[in-house]
């Protein structure tokens, strides 16, 4: 059974940072791209980055993109998103996704999520 | 920040068919694949729909996918009251060489 359990939400102060970890199971990590999608309070959906199974393509958000990171430890069966500079409008609860491809595709969809891990960006 | 645009809401009564819209552009609906994710209240996203008009096993047949051109559609028929969920569709953008999600759909069985 494939299993996403995400981890590392919080409260946290605007400006501070926050790790978020996605432990997967049941299914060959490496073999797959990643996602990281987040909802807003009583919002939509929003992709937020996404890694291919050996790291070499990465991609982010322009709503994110040069504050997160994206990687992926494919020895420890974990994927991982480093937030920096932390802002009010990244309060939301964050999905860990699986792909059905190796690769960052066109054609990708998201066929596992995990219950997801809430952070709250606040003073 | 969504590229595409949805309704807000759509409702029907039990055994109605409803239909929710997707308007995208040529970087990505109109270019690229569709796919449906329902949101139940309180879980996370599950796909639905995949590749336009395909259905993951165990998704009831009276779901359905449609595209053309830079829209795409999703049809529910023989709506029943464990259909109330939140609706997205997503597909990938060209020009933001990443992923993109609806606005998202309410449906409401009345």
């Amino acid at each position: 059974e494939v299993q996403l359990v995400e981890s590392g939400g919080g409260l946290v102060q605007p400006g501070r940072s926050l790790r978020l970890s996605c432990a997967a199971s049941g299914f060959t990590f490496d073999d797959y791209a990643m996602h990281w999608v987040r909802q807003g309070p009583g919002k939509g959906l929003e992709w937020v980055s996404s890694i291919s199974w050996n790291s070499g393509s990465i991609g982010y958000s322009d709503s994110v993109k040069g504050r997160f990171t994206i990687s992926r430890d494919n020895a420890k069966n974990s994927l991982y998103l480093q937030m920096n500079s932390l802002r009010a409008e990244d309060t939301a609860l964050y999905y860990c996704a699986k792909d059905v491809y190796a690769a960052r595709h066109a054609a990708g969809r998201l066929n596992y999520w995990g219950q997801g891990t809430l952070v709250t960006v606040s003073s | 920040q969504s590229v595409l645009t949805q309704p807000p809401s759509a409702s029907g009564t039990p055994g109605q068919r409803v239909t929710i819209s997707c308007s995208g552009s040529s970087s990505n609906i109109g270019g690229n694949t569709v796919n449906w994710y329902q949101q139940l209240p309180g879980t996370a996203p599950k796909l639905l729909i995949y590749t336009n008009n395909q259905r993951p096993s165990g998704v009831p047949d009276r779901f359905s996918g449609s595209k053309s051109g830079t829209s795409a559609s999703l049809a529910i028929s023989g709506l029943q009251s464990e259909d109330e969920a939140d609706y997205y569709c997503a597909a990938w953008d060209d020009s933001l060489n990443g992923y993109v999600f609806g606005t998202g759909t309410k449906v409401t069985v009345l």
